[in-house]
């Protein structure tokens, strides 16, 4: 099993710019998330999908859209790229939304938004 | 609003010198408390999930314990491929669904020889 994987691992963009950040999940995971990693600032939800076809915002869900594609798929994305979009950007899935299940995360998308 | 503080923000061991680190949080009601470690440029991987106060797990080197207000994360003999960033996040009741996690900014330790 791959586990959590995201695409792409590194990514510059210009201000503006859009881009759409892809996670997929092999473990038939209910539940799957968007965090944003900054230094000193810990882990931040920004959005998540308690299951397939729902979504709901986190902690800080402006200036991002995500789609559910299917049970499998959780995409982000940046419709005009701002600098403070700067991050780490991290996917998880968990089993389910009804205990407290862990998340499993990705490897991470590294973005820089000049 | 639901907290999470852990300390030191760094720690330096010798390998062999045991020591713990302090997650301290702040939730209306715990339904879970989790440990993570992260390599550099890695994703956070998980070791533990805690439920009640008084619960303890054991992996390798590593102890978790949990109070009504605190955890510990216990490191006995440490090796250097213990060297590694460790997260404590906190699953609040009720959650409202979708199982949202509070994280602390995590203790960086290095372990050397």
């Amino acid at each position: 099993n791959a586990g959590v994987t995201q695409t792409p691992k590194f990514q510059v963009l210009k201000t503006g710019q859009s881009m759409t950040l892809q996670c997929a999940q092999d473990m038939n995971h209910n539940s799957m998330y968007w965090y944003r990693q900054d230094p000193g600032m810990g882990l931040r939800l920004i959005y998540y999908s308690a299951s397939e076809g729902t979504t709901d915002k986190g902690e800080v869900p402006n200036g991002y859209n995500v789609s559910r594609l299917n049970k499998r798929e959780f995409s982000l994305r940046l419709e005009s790229a701002a600098p403070s979009q700067t991050s780490v950007y991290f996917c998880a899935s968990s089993e389910s939304p009804a205990w407290a299940f862990e998340q499993y995360f990705g490897p991470g998308t590294r973005l820089t938004v000049l | 609003e639901d907290q999470v503080t852990q300390s030191p923000e760094a720690l330096r061991l010798q390998e062999g010198e045991s020591s713990s680190l302090n997650c301290s949080y702040t939730v209306s009601g715990l339904r879970g408390l989790f440990w993570y470690r992260q390599d550099p440029g890695k994703g956070p991987e998980f070791l533990f999930t805690l439920y009640s106060a008084g619960e303890e797990k054991e992996k390798e080197r590593l102890k978790a314990t949990l109070t009504k207000k605190e955890s510990f994360l216990h490191i006995t003999a440490p090796k250097p491929e213990d060297s590694a960033t460790y997260l404590c996040a906190v699953q609040a009741i009720p959650t409202g669904g979708g199982n949202k996690l509070t994280f602390g900014t995590g203790t960086q330790l290095k372990v050397e020889l």
